[in-house]
């Protein structure tokens, strides 16, 4: 079955280590997308691919940062940077630039910062 | 200020119940979405919309383009609705996505 997988579900680090979450997708979409999801309210774009070797900044994209050398895998990583990084991460996919025809979610990585 | 509001923020139901949840939006759009968000964190597309009413079992979704609102409609609630309620648009500009915040439902036994 298609789908996108996010690994791993929970992650544990400390603080000041960078962390990589995983997306991959076997859809065949163009475009992928990484939000963050804090309590109270709605997702928010961190950053975004329409294709690949190609990305592009979201609303909240500072002390992140992300490739895409593969159409299927759109990794993120939280570097030291980030001021806040305890979160729910999600992933997402869609055949066209921004869900115009739908989205595909993954499952979510829970991110602790301790 | 938020391009999608939700309401109710909170919606506690008895089983069986018919539940409403309201979407309005203040920017142009080509497209409308109400997600499916269960505790585990996961997310299900349920409905994308650009005019008009579709149905999908006990759910129903609606818009009025007009004036920039939709709403779902959950007929015989079942506990099993219990979940968060995301409204999304597109943005007819095609490069922004918009989130509400959702809607958190439990439908009790």
């Amino acid at each position: 079955d298609g789908g996108i997988t996010q690994s791993p579900k929970y992650l544990f680090r400390k603080e000041g280590q960078n962390v990589t979450l995983s997306c991959e997708q076997n859809l065949n979409h163009d475009a992928m997308y990484w939000y963050r999801q804090d309590p109270g309210q709605g997702l928010r774009l961190i950053y975004y691919s329409q294709i690949v070797n190609d990305f592009q900044k979201g609303d909240i994209a500072e002390g992140y940062s992300v490739s895409r050398e593969k159409k299927e895998s759109f990794p993120l990583t939280v570097t030291s940077a980030q001021k806040n990084p305890t979160a729910f991460y999600l992933c997402a996919s869609s055949m066209s630039p921004f869900g115009l025809y739908g989205y595909t979610f993954g499952s979510g990585t829970r991110l602790t910062v301790v | 200020k938020n391009e999608v509001e939700q309401s109710p923020q909170n919606l506690t139901a008895q089983e069986g119940e018919f539940i409403t949840i309201n979407c309005s939006y203040s920017v142009g759009i080509s497209a409308l979405h109400w997600l499916q968000q269960h505790p585990g964190g996961g997310i299900v597309s349920l409905f994308m919309l650009s005019s008009g009413k579709k149905k999908h079992g006990r759910l129903i979704a609606t818009i009025n383009i007009q004036e920039k609102h939709s709403s779902l409609h959950i007929t015989a609630s079942h506990p099993r609705d219990s979940a968060v309620y995301i409204c999304a648009v597109c943005s007819n500009t095609g490069n922004q996505f918009y989130f509400g915040t959702g809607t958190s439902l439990t439908v009790i036994p």
